[in-house]
């Protein structure tokens, strides 16, 4: 199974203020992705990465940055949080014919 | 982009029963999996099919990429079946995959 963790697992936080989500993996896998879920939307991709320092966009990016300095880990930034971000965050990490393996995700409320 | 339809959105079975759940989807893709998300919030992938029949313990998938439908056959449920079930696709195979994720089937399988 590849080890990939989330942190925090809940974080409560104020609108206006920057919020940093982690996501760590320990079995050098090359992709990885932050998706979010809600009612109704289902999971949509927010950001991904191929590589170190190497990321795009994905359906919902706006509001959204994130790094990529190290293989095993992938940040998500939120700048500025408002309360359309409230959410739970999930990363994912990609294996060839595997498919993906989610972390445990991070319910984020923006208060 | 492509579009993914799952079906039923919600099932309720009595324990022991049978289950089919449909995927549909709007292109051709290379990748197609299937996810179980349990009442605590977790992401397990279920099977890797973009084409061809797999089987798992109970749980078996059958994907028809010509005709463009998967299908996910649950038998003997269990209580512990119960969540929501996802489909997600995507054209591209090899580990960079950004899925698409249908809406999901929302099970529940009481005693």
């Amino acid at each position: 199974d590849a080890g990939i963790t989330q942190s925090p697992r809940h974080k409560v936080t104020e609108t206006g203020t920057p919020v940093t989500l982690r996501c760590h993996q320990t079995e050098n896998h090359r992709y990885m992705y932050w998706y979010r879920q809600d009612p109704g939307h289902g999971l949509r991709l927010i950001h991904y990465s191929y590589g170190v320092k190497d990321t795009d966009k994905g359906e919902v990016s706006d509001g959204y940055s994130v790094s990529r300095s190290k293989t095993e880990d992938f940040l998500l930034t939120l700048e500025s949080a408002t309360s359309s971000q409230t959410s739970v965050y999930f990363c994912a990490i990609s294996e060839t014919f595997y498919g993906y393996t989610f972390g445990s995700g991070t319910r984020l409320t923006v208060v | 982009g492509i579009q993914v339809e799952q079906s039923p959105p919600d099932l309720i079975l009595q324990e022991g029963a049978n289950s089919t759940l449909r995927c549909n989807f709007s292109d051709s893709v290379n990748n197609l999996q299937w996810f179980h998300q349990n009442p605590w919030g977790q992401l397990i992938n279920l099977f890797y099919i973009p084409s061809g029949t797999k089987q798992n313990g109970r749980l078996s998938a059958t994907t028809v990429a010509t005709e463009r439908y998967s299908l996910l056959y649950i038998s003997s449920s269990q209580t512990t079946d119960s969540g929501v079930y996802f489909c997600a696709v995507d054209k591209v195979q090899g580990g960079s995959e950004k899925l698409v994720f249908g809406k999901g089937t929302k099970l529940t399988v009481n005693p």
